[in-house]
Formats: C-alpha cells, sequence, structure tokens
C-alpha cells in the first residue's frame, strides 16, 4: 500500500533552516509528482511547491522563493524540503503529498505531517 | 492567483443529518475540484476528486457536484466520524489553492 513516512517533530531558533523528508513506498517514486504544504496552528493549507521526482524538476510558491528547495533521492524514494531563514511564523505543520503524474493531479496521499516550532 | 470561497465556515448538525458545503471559485477551473476530510491533529485525506469521482474506500454517503464556478460536497447522512473539517481544493491552476475549510460539528 502507498504511504508516505515523514521525519519527526523539530523545534528550530529564529534564522536557522529546518529540513524534513519523506519516505515514499507503496509505488513507483518517479511516477508522481510531490507536494509540499503546511498548516499553521488553526489555518487552512498552504502549498509551497512541487518537485517532479523524475528529472527533478521543481516549482515552488511565490512566497517561498529563495527560502525553500526542495530535493529528492531516487535511489531511496524520498522526498527532502528544506527552509531556510525561519521566523515565528514558519511554526506549522508540514506535510507532503502524492500528487498525480500530471501537474494538475489530485494529492491521493498524504504524509502524517511534520510539526516544525520555531522559537527563541 | 484563483481563490476558492467555501461556505459554511462551520456548522452544527445532527447525526443522520444531510449536510451541504459549497466552494465557489474565484474563476473556471473545470472539474479540478477536490475535497478533502481532515480530523483533528491528523493529514487530510481525500473524499471526492475531479468534483465528483469517490475516492476509493470512502463510504458512498459522500458525493459531489459542479463544474467551472460553482462546487458542492454533500453527506446524505452524517455518521460519527464525520465530524471534522472540510477543505475544497482547486489544482486548474498554479498555485493550487484551498477553500478556508468547514468545520462540521455536533449539534
Amino acid at each position: 500500500q502507498v504511504q508516505l513516512v515523514q521525519s519527526g517533530a523539530e523545534v528550530k531558533k529564529p534564522g536557522a533552516s529546518m529540513k524534513v523528508s519523506c519516505k515514499a513506498s507503496g509505488y513507483t517514486f518517479i511516477g508522481h509528482y510531490m507536494h509540499w504544504l503546511r498548516q499553521a496552528p488553526g489555518q487552512g493549507l498552504e502549498w509551497m511547491g512541487w518537485i517532479n521526482p523524475n528529472g527533478g524538476a521543481i516549482n515552488y510558491a511565490q512566497d517561498f522563493q529563495g527560502r525553500v528547495t526542495m530535493t529528492r533521492d531516487t535511489s531511496i524514494s524520498t522526498a527532502y524540503m528544506e527552509l531556510s531563514g525561519l521566523t515565528s511564523d514558519d511554526t506549522a505543520m508540514y506535510y507532503c503529498a502524492r500528487g498525480g503524474r500530471m501537474i494538475r493531479g489530485v494529492y491521493d496521499y498524504w504524509g502524517q505531517g511534520t510539526l516544525v516550532t520555531v522559537s527563541s | 492567483d484563483i481563490q476558492m470561497t467555501q461556505s459554511p465556515s462551520s456548522l452544527s448538525a445532527s447525526m443522520g443529518d444531510r449536510v451541504t458545503i459549497t466552494c465557489r471559485a474565484s474563476q473556471t477551473i473545470s472539474n479540478y475540484l477536490h475535497w478533502y476530510q481532515q480530523k483533528p491533529g491528523k493529514a487530510p485525506t481525500l473524499l471526492i476528486y475531479a468534483a465528483s469521482s469517490l475516492q476509493s474506500g470512502v463510504p458512498s454517503r459522500f458525493s459531489g457536484s459542479g463544474s467551472e464556478t460553482d462546487f458542492t460536497l454533500t453527506i446524505s447522512s452524517l455518521q460519527p466520524e464525520d465530524f471534522a473539517s472540510y477543505f475544497c481544493q482547486q489544482t486548474y491552476t498554479t498555485p493550487p489553492t484551498f477553500g478556508q475549510g468547514t468545520k462540521v460539528e455536533i449539534k
């Protein structure tokens, strides 16, 4: 069965960087886009960007341009999302989600979430 | 960016009630509209994709309809496990955007 397993919760200082991993199993990793999203406490969902594991093409949301880096390691079916220059506004639950075979595809499987807390 | 306006933001209902949630897009999105359920502390799960297609394993009391700009999620007979938040999402254009959510609470 399809599973996305994310790395564990992190506590970071303002100005630091964070890196979350998302290990995929149960399907062909390079066959589906991988999206990253976040959800601040009590708030809605915010899309951060996608990576195409087949080749590594990326597309970042404008709000995160210059601060986010999405990568993947196809040998271990794992996607990564790194966010730099953290502030308290980045405190949120971060999710990876499997997209479709095309960019417009639905997100049919989600990771369990990684809580990142930014605090001095 | 396409704005997704979801209503109501919350509702109180009783078990067995028929519940309808609407989502309106600021421009046409064809049928690239999807519905997710989220329970507290959990990741969203997909209910309906492409406006009206039921995701595998999702109970048939959930249904979706609509096209272009106006969409509806209906729960035909509310069950205890349905008390949760619901989000619509468009993937027609980048960036994909979400409605602000509807929290379904017990009356």
